[in-house]
């Protein structure tokens, strides 16, 4: 596509159940950041991908939280067990590998509502 | 690792004024790239402008212009002839080019909200 798509666009889930966010990077960005941002506030660093490199998982903040990405296509961020704090839009953006410019493109988000 | 700090949760202007938001940051690295991002209630986060830090010159696009000052490590926008469609959230980040990506590779500012008045 021509754009970073992130779906759903919004979900509404009862506390301790699953989610699984979906993003779809520009076709040719190695680079892919998850990103959280909770009400009025500003992005938290959750994960990062690039290339086949095992990726930097230093910002997530529990083990109930996983990311994966199969090569440099699609990934899928996943909560498990889900708590009412985890209530954020959950951005995903991709970019060129992390040399030069590389600007970073976002997807529109998804808002999840832990009820 | 780098930090950017943003000073002003909101900010307020007349349509039709000039606003700045201000942006510093912290790091040792000589060379690196910054840049304003804009998110509008839509939530989409769209690259305003940017600027590399080897370059003197500030970047200057349409209404949208910096001044960079390496040596304070600030990095301000101004927008010129404010319009109703410019109300949204700006972060300022910063992209290292030596880190490789991940947690130090990209860092945002905490926003600032910027309103116009009509």
């Amino acid at each position: 596509g021509a754009g970073v798509s992130q779906s759903p666009s919004n979900k509404v889930t009862e506390k301790g159940k699953d989610v699984e966010l979906r993003c779809d990077p520009i076709s040719g960005h190695t680079a892919l950041y998850w990103y959280r941002q909770r009400l009025g506030q500003g992005l938290e660093f959750l994960i990062y991908f690039q290339g086949n490199s095992a990726p930097d998982k230093s910002g997530l903040p529990s083990d109930r939280f996983s990311a994966e990405r199969t090569g440099e296509s699609v990934s899928t961020l996943t909560i498990q067990r889900t708590q009412q704090e985890d209530s954020a839009v959950y951005l995903c953006a991709s970019s060129l590998p992390p040399q030069g410019w590389a600007e970073a493109f976002f997807g529109q988000g998804t808002r999840l509502t832990v009820v | 690792a780098q930090t950017v700090t943003q000073s002003q949760p909101e900010m307020s202007v007349q349509e039709a004024e000039t606003v700045t938001l201000s942006c510093t940051y912290d790091t040792s690295e000589s060379d690196y790239y910054l840049f304003w991002y804009k998110q509008p209630p839509s939530r989409q986060m769209i690259l305003v402008i940017r600027q590399e830090a080897y370059k003197q010159q500030n970047a200057t696009e349409n209404r949208f212009s910096v001044n960079f000052q390496k040596a304070a490590k600030s990095f301000s926008l101004k927008i010129s002839d404010s319009q109703l469609g410019d109300a949204a959230m700006y972060f300022c980040a910063y992209r290292s080019p030596y880190s490789g990506g991940g947690a130090d590779g990209l860092t945002f500012g905490k926003g600032t909200h910027l309103i116009i008045q009509p």
